[in-house]
C-alpha cells in the first residue's frame, strides 16, 4: 500500500538559511499534519490542513509557514533557521469521513540539521 | 487539558514473552481516540493500533491488543510472543475528536532480548 512520502529525507542547513520540506499524502487522503520531534522527545504538532485550508495550529514558530496544494501535497517552509530547529519533521495524512476514525499515518520524516 | 502518561521509560523483555506497555490519559472530552505508534531506531513512526472512546471491545491487530479500561483512563498495549524486531520506542497517543492534533506520551523504549 502507498505510504506518505516526504522529501528530502535528510537536510543540512546553516543558521539563518531557509528550508522547504515536502509531503505527499497517501492517495485519497485529504488532511495533512506536520509534527516536529526534537532529539529524545515526543513529536509535537505544528499545523494541519484539510482540503487546502489550515484547520488547526499548534506550536509552530512564526518563522515557519505551510500550505497544502490542489493535489493535496503540502510544503513546510522554514526561514531564519536556528540551531534549535534541528529535529525530525514528520508529515502525516488521514482521510476524513471514511469511518477510519481519522487515523494519522506518518511519513518517514525529514531529518533537518542546522549548523 | 489533554495528557498522556507513560510511566515506563525502558523495558527489557525476553524474546517470545508477552509484554504490556502502560499508558494512562486524561481528557475532559467524552469523544476521543487512543493510538499506539512504534518508532524503530531508523526513525519512522509506524501506526499499530487504535481504540475509540465509545468502542465496547478492546482493539486487536495481529500480535497487538489494546487493554482499554475507560473508567481508569488506561490504554495499555499488549504485545504477544515478542520478537527481536519489536525492539523500538513505543508511543501512546490521543486525539480529542474536536481537535486535529495528536498528543503523544514520552514513550517507552522496549528492548527484546534473545
Amino acid at each position: 500500500a502507498a505510504g506518505v512520502i516526504q522529501s528530502p529525507r535528510h537536510l543540512i542547513k546553516e543558521k539563518r538559511e531557509t528550508a522547504t520540506l515536502k509531503c505527499y499524502p497517501i492517495p485519497r487522503h485529504d488532511t495533512v499534519y506536520w509534527y516536529q520531534q526534537g532529539p529524545g522527545q515526543d513529536p509535537q504538532f505544528l499545523i494541519s490542513f484539510y482540503e487546502k485550508m489550515q484547520s488547526d495550529k499548534g506550536s509552530i514558530p512564526d518563522r515557519f509557514s505551510a500550505q497544502q496544494f490542489s493535489d493535496y501535497h503540502s510544503e513546510l517552509n522554514m526561514s531564519s533557521l536556528e540551531l534549535g530547529d534541528s529535529a525530525l519533521y514528520f508529515c502525516a495524512s488521514s482521510s476524513s469521513g471514511n469511518g477510519d476514525t481519522d487515523t494519522q499515518y506518518f511519513g518517514p520524516g525529514t531529518r533537518l540539521t542546522v549548523l | 487539558a489533554q495528557k498522556i502518561t507513560q510511566t515506563q521509560p525502558g523495558m527489557f523483555v525476553q524474546e517470545k514473552e508477552a509484554v504490556t506497555l502502560d499508558c494512562t490519559y486524561d481528557t475532559s472530552d467524552p469523544s476521543y481516540g487512543l493510538f499506539w505508534y512504534k518508532q524503530p531506531s531508523s526513525g519512522e513512526m509506524i501506526f499499530l493500533i487504535y481504540q475509540g472512546s465509545y468502542d465496547q471491545q478492546n482493539a486487536t491487530e495481529g500480535r497487538y491488543s489494546l487493554n482499554f479500561q475507560k473508567a481508569r483512563k488506561s490504554a495499555n498495549l499488549v504485545i504477544s510472543a515478542s520478537q527481536l524486531g519489536d525492539s523500538a520506542m513505543y508511543f501512546c497517543a490521543m486525539r480529542e475528536n474536536r481537535d486535529d492534533k495528536i498528543i503523544f506520551g514520552k514513550g517507552t523504549r522496549l528492548h527484546i532480548l534473545p
